[in-house]
């Protein structure tokens, strides 16, 4: 079974309010990643979390707080946004992170738009 | 120079054709290939990945590696209208553990 699931599937949140996205994948996947992806665009990277810690930040603004509460979980925490951060949301997972062989699954996305 | 590259399409060919989608890369040490399909407005799904010079096949799809030639294809066979989507190519490199993302063909097999 290679499911991630992600929520909600759709937020729209005005550029005060704090929302959360979260995600969960039950394969004991020790990686997970959250992506950004503009129409027409792929995905790109924003962080990465391995064995639960923090590997990556890929520069994304403060107003991004990622959390991983346990090896199953992940969330994105989103404060004070602006509408070009209006986007698919997407969160991955795979066995491992660094080496190669590990493939990414991907889950259904939230799409957010800012107002 | 993108670090990997993809034709954006669209590649139009017909119902029960083989569709041919490429892919160049620039890292020569990178390690890991991989295919995404994804539908309009869905999330992007894994559908082969190929690790050695030469071909992979599963079912209808075929992948075909070239490190030589730093080069990446995937076939599909026997096309239907539901192939219909953006197909993605990710490399992972020997000097990086992230995803390396083309920018996607648009694929559209017509009836």
């Amino acid at each position: 079974d290679t499911e991630v699931t992600q929520t909600p599937k759709h937020l729209v949140m005005g550029m005060t309010n704090k929302k959360s996205l979260k995600c969960e994948q039950h394969m004991g996947h020790r990686a997970m990643y959250w992506y950004k992806q503009k129409a027409k665009k792929p995905p790109e990277l924003m962080f990465v979390y391995s064995y639960e810690k923090l590997s990556i930040n890929e520069s994304v603004p403060s107003r991004f707080s990622p959390e991983c509460p346990n090896s199953s979980l992940l969330n994105l925490h989103l404060h004070a946004l602006q509408p070009e951060d209006s986007a698919l949301y997407l969160c991955a997972s795979s066995q491992d992170y660094q080496g190669a062989g590990y493939e990414q699954y991907f889950g259904p996305g939230t799409r957010l738009t800012v107002t | 120079q993108k670090e990997v590259e993809q034709n954006s399409g669209p590649l139009s060919v017909p119902e029960g054709a083989i569709a041919s989608l490429n892919c160049t890369y620039s890292d020569r040490v990178s390690q890991s290939f991989f295919w995404y399909r994804q539908y309009s407005g869905k999330s992007p799904e894994l559908i082969m990945s190929i690790y050695s010079n030469g071909d992979k096949e599963d079912g209808r799809f075929t992948a075909q590696l070239n490190k030589a030639s730093q080069y990446v294809s995937l076939l599909i066979r026997d096309s239907q209208p539901s192939d219909s989507a953006t197909y993605l190519c990710a490399v992972k490199g020997r000097n990086t553990d992230k995803l390396i993302f083309g920018t996607g063909t648009r694929l559209q097999v017509f009836p």
